[in-house]
Order: C-alpha cells, then sequence, then structure tokens
C-alpha cells in the first residue's frame, strides 16, 4: 500500500542553524501539507501546496519557513534559523486532490538545543 | 477561524465497552476528519466525511452539520484501540489546511 515517507525520523540541531525536512509523498497525489505538534500540544497547520506553489499557509508559517518541491517525488520543508520553541513533530500529509482525504507520514521530530 | 472542541480529553474503559468520543466545531466546514495517533506518533486517518454517518469495522462516525457536531463510536472495545483520537476540520472557500481539536487520549483496559 502506498504511503507517505518522511526523513529523517530525529533531527537535533543547534539554535540558528538551518534544518531541512524531506518528505515523499504519495506518487499520484497532488496536494501536500506540512503540520507540526509542540510536544503535549494539537496538530497545527502550516502550509499546503499545490502546482509548485504555495495556496494556504499559517500564522505559524514566518519568513523562517519555506517549502519546496525540488524534483518529481521529495517535497521539503526548510527552517531557516531554527529557535528553541522549533522543537516540534513535523508531519507531511499529501492528498489526491483538494478537499480529499489526507495521508499523513509517520513524522520527523526535531529537537533544537 | 475555526474552534474545534472533543470530549472527553480521556477515557479509560473495559475492554467490549462501547465507547464515544464527541466533536464540535464553530464555523461552517466542507469536511470532518477522524484521525488515530498512536503512542509512536504517526497519525492515520479513520474518516472523512461531510454528511451522513460512515462505518469501517468497529468504527462509526456521524456528523450533524446543522448543529455542528460529530461523534465517533467503538464498538466492543479492545486494548489495541488504545490511543489518541483527534478531530479535525477542512474549512470551505477552497481552504483544506486541517484544524484540529486536543484530542481524546482512549485506553481499554484488559
Amino acid at each position: 500500500e502506498p504511503e507517505v515517507t518522511q526523513t529523517p525520523s530525529h533531527q537535533v540541531t543547534q539554535m540558528g542553524q538551518e534544518v531541512i525536512l524531506r518528505c515523499v509523498p504519495i506518487s499520484n497525489h497532488l496536494y501536500f501539507y506540512w503540520y507540526r505538534q509542540i510536544l503535549g500540544q494539537k496538530v497545527e497547520f502550516l502550509v499546503s501546496f499545490y502546482n509548485n506553489e504555495i495556496s494556504e499557509k499559517s500564522e505559524i508559517f514566518d519568513d523562517q519557513f519555506s517549502v519546496e518541491r525540488p524534483d518529481g517525488s521529495n517535497f521539503t520543508l526548510k527552517i531557516r534559523s531554527t529557535k528553541l520553541e522549533d522543537s516540534a513533530m513535523y508531519f507531511c500529509a499529501s492528498s489526491e486532490s483538494q478537499g480529499a482525504e489526507q495521508f499523513f507520514g509517520p513524522g520527523t521530530r526535531l529537537t533544537v538545543l | 477561524k475555526n474552534e474545534v472542541e472533543q470530549s472527553p480529553q480521556n477515557l479509560t474503559a473495559q475492554e467490549g465497552e462501547f465507547i464515544t468520543i464527541n466533536c464540535s466545531y464553530s464555523v461552517g466546514i466542507s469536511a470532518l476528519h477522524w484521525l488515530q495517533q498512536h503512542p509512536g506518533g504517526g497519525i492515520v486517518s479513520l474518516f472523512m466525511l461531510s454528511s451522513g454517518k460512515k462505518k469501517h469495522g468497529r468504527l462509526i462516525a456521524t456528523i450533524n452539520i446543522q448543529e455542528k457536531h460529530s461523534s465517533l463510536h467503538i464498538t466492543a472495545s479492545h486494548p489495541r484501540d488504545s490511543a489518541v483520537y483527534i478531530c479535525a476540520v477542512s474549512g470551505g472557500g477552497g481552504a483544506d489546511g486541517l484544524t484540529f481539536g486536543k484530542g481524546t487520549h482512549l485506553i481499554i483496559q484488559p
């Protein structure tokens, strides 16, 4: 069964460093999403992406964040200069079409020291 | 902005019991999602519904659009059902980033 994959599963970085989180969505899906979950809190929407551009973003997704689909398979989230409060689990999701069921990856746990 | 509230926050029950988890939201939506999150953190989609009722195995989800309320039921609960169950909504107007509730932590004891 096709699934969304994410790498790495755990990333530890120093404050101020850049990180790139990688996702491989399900191959025939066209809509891609990033969410985050700070430990003990609810999942929060960051950004959605379609046709090589951002279609929607939340207030959390400020200039420190960027997304890219560098090739036909990967979808990346870059945090330019990490802060302690960026420590969270980051989930990638994909869907076939707008408003369709979203399928989630296993998440990347980001720890900023 | 949609507010998604779930109840109860925590629920402990005995194996075999009928379980109900409730979700309410404040603003009209295009769809409501029920998700399951296991201790390892992974999120699995259980249902997406915009009206009526859906059933998958021992799980049943219902939604009342007029009342802005949904319920997730588990029949004949089993310890393997222990997980966090999350309600999330997607809005109208083309916005499909999900707004999540805080989740219900369910423990089924043998």
